[in-house]
């Protein structure tokens, strides 16, 4: 098991809450990845980050936002939540230099009433 | 865009059969891995091949890789109902960005 890990599992909230997803890895990773993927479908990224104060984002588009001012964390932030942002979120990590394995969470499922 | 598509969609054998899945993709690689994702979790690394490798095993896992026709199989042998999950092919398409483009993945179903 990766010592990687996301808090809450489970979120179910109303529309327009701000949220704020955790991800902590304690591997001393620098890269990092935040994916959105929906029941039985691919994954899909939404943000990546380098290092510290290093955040870009992803093939897919997404209302979200990043940051990353310590290594080991990469909180993903929702400022007004909608069903459409309904899903799984699953956070993951690689090493820099590496062969581009990512170790990833449990992952944050999130329902938006 | 869509990097890597598995096939099948889906697959159930009975434990002891072996599993074959297909992976496809379309641009030049470094490296294909495969993962695998139980029900509801995040996934786990299982294997990867480098585009200068046509073949590469671990425990019961058997991977290939044909970059000529961009294709990937992963097999499992004499599978067990732990088996059970969904399995994504994913590439690193060695754009110096470290990202991993994944497929829509094969469920496996393994019956005891």
């Amino acid at each position: 098991e990766a010592d990687i890990y996301q808090t809450p599992r489970y979120l179910v909230i109303g529309t327009g809450k701000k949220i704020t997803l955790e991800c902590s890895q304690t591997m001393g990773h620098d890269k990092m990845y935040w994916y959105q993927q929906d029941p039985g479908m691919e994954l899909h990224l939404i943000h990546y980050s380098y290092g510290v104060n290093s955040t870009e984002k992803g093939d897919l588009s997404s209302e979200s936002t990043v940051s990353r001012i310590r290594t080991e964390h990469f909180p993903l932030t929702l400022e007004s939540a909608r069903p459409s942002h309904t899903s799984q979120y699953l956070c993951a990590s690689g090493r820099a230099g590496g062969d581009g394995t990512q170790y990833f969470g449990p992952g944050t499922r999130l329902l938006v009433l | 865009s869509q990097q890597g598509e598995e096939d099948p969609q889906a697959l159930s054998i009975q434990e002891g059969e072996n599993a074959t899945m297909n992976c496809s993709y379309k641009t030049s690689i470094n490296n294909l891995q495969w993962y695998r994702q139980n029900s509801g979790r995040g996934l786990v690394h299982l294997i990867l091949i480098r585009s200068n490798e046509r073949e590469k095993h671990s425990g019961r896992l058997r991977v290939t890789l044909d970059t000529s026709k961009k294709s990937s199989s992963l097999l499992i042998t004499a599978s067990r109902a732990a088996d059970t999950a969904s399995y994504f092919c994913a590439t690193d398409e060695g754009s110096g960005y470290s990202t991993l483009t994944f497929g829509k993945g094969t469920m496996l179903l393994v019956s005891p």
